[in-house]
């Protein structure tokens, strides 16, 4: 059965600081795909990145970066020189090809406050 | 711009009101469409896989004649909260997976803006 972790609930960090977000994850499948959701008060989840099981390439996007480490089953997020903006709840998320007829399974949720 | 409409994307509704929520992929062909439900400061929880054509695979738990889910097209799926209460009050997200670029697009799965239902 698949299934994601997100260990912190909520962090609260000041402006400019930077934050990690953690997120290891538990399949069976060789084939998968792991997520990073964001979800505003608003409400809709805006995708940020998916990164394949056969991928461990770490990647940076702007303030965004992602390191997968298949070794210890994590897909970290760290946003760097945090904004206020960037206050939201976000979401790790796991989809199985073969097992899992890609649905897709969310972790908890960590709910990151950054503070002016 | 979105890819996946969801609609509506507000309800309130009287105690025992059968609500439908649809949701439509816009420019692609989606045979699995996903239901999922978010409870306030929770997860969001799969309810359902949604399949053209055939009938839909619930998740354990999940009962089927509260939540009735159709994919009569390759655009639509939609999902009937039947009789409605307070305890049914919640986030519903789906989501639709492009089948047509699953292992080579980044982002397969789209998902739609969710409806927030209250049942009075």
């Amino acid at each position: 059965a698949q299934k994601v972790t997100q260990a912190q609930t909520e962090i609260s960090v000041v402006e400019k600081e930077d934050v990690t977000l953690d997120c290891v994850y538990e399949t069976r499948d060789t084939t998968y795909y792991l997520f990073w959701y964001k979800q505003p008060p608003s409400g809709e989840l805006v995708f940020l990145i998916r990164r394949n099981s056969f991928d461990e390439q770490n990647e940076i996007s702007g303030r965004y970066s992602w390191n997968f480490q298949k070794s210890t089953s994590s897909f970290n997020f760290t946003i760097t020189a945090s904004q206020v903006v960037d206050s939201a709840v976000y979401f790790c998320a796991l989809s199985e090809a073969r097992t899992g007829g890609f649905k897709t399974i969310f972790g908890a949720g960590t709910r990151l406050f950054v503070k002016a | 711009g979105a890819v996946v409409s969801q609609h509506p994307s507000r309800v309130i509704c009287k105690s025992g009101t059968s609500v439908k929520i649809e949701c439509r992929s816009l420019d692609f062909q989606a045979t699995t469409m996903f239901w999922y439900r978010q409870f306030p400061k929770q997860s969001l929880m799969l309810m359902a896989t949604s399949n053209e054509g055939s009938k839909a695979t619930y998740e354990q738990g999940v009962e089927k004649d509260k939540f009735l889910i159709n994919h009569a097209s390759l655009t639509l799926s939609t999902l009937t909260v039947t009789s409605a209460h307070p305890e049914d009050s919640s986030f519903y997200i789906c989501s639709a997976r492009n089948a047509e670029n699953t292992l080579v697009s980044n982002q397969p799965q789209h998902f739609g803006d969710g409806t927030r239902l209250s049942i009075l």
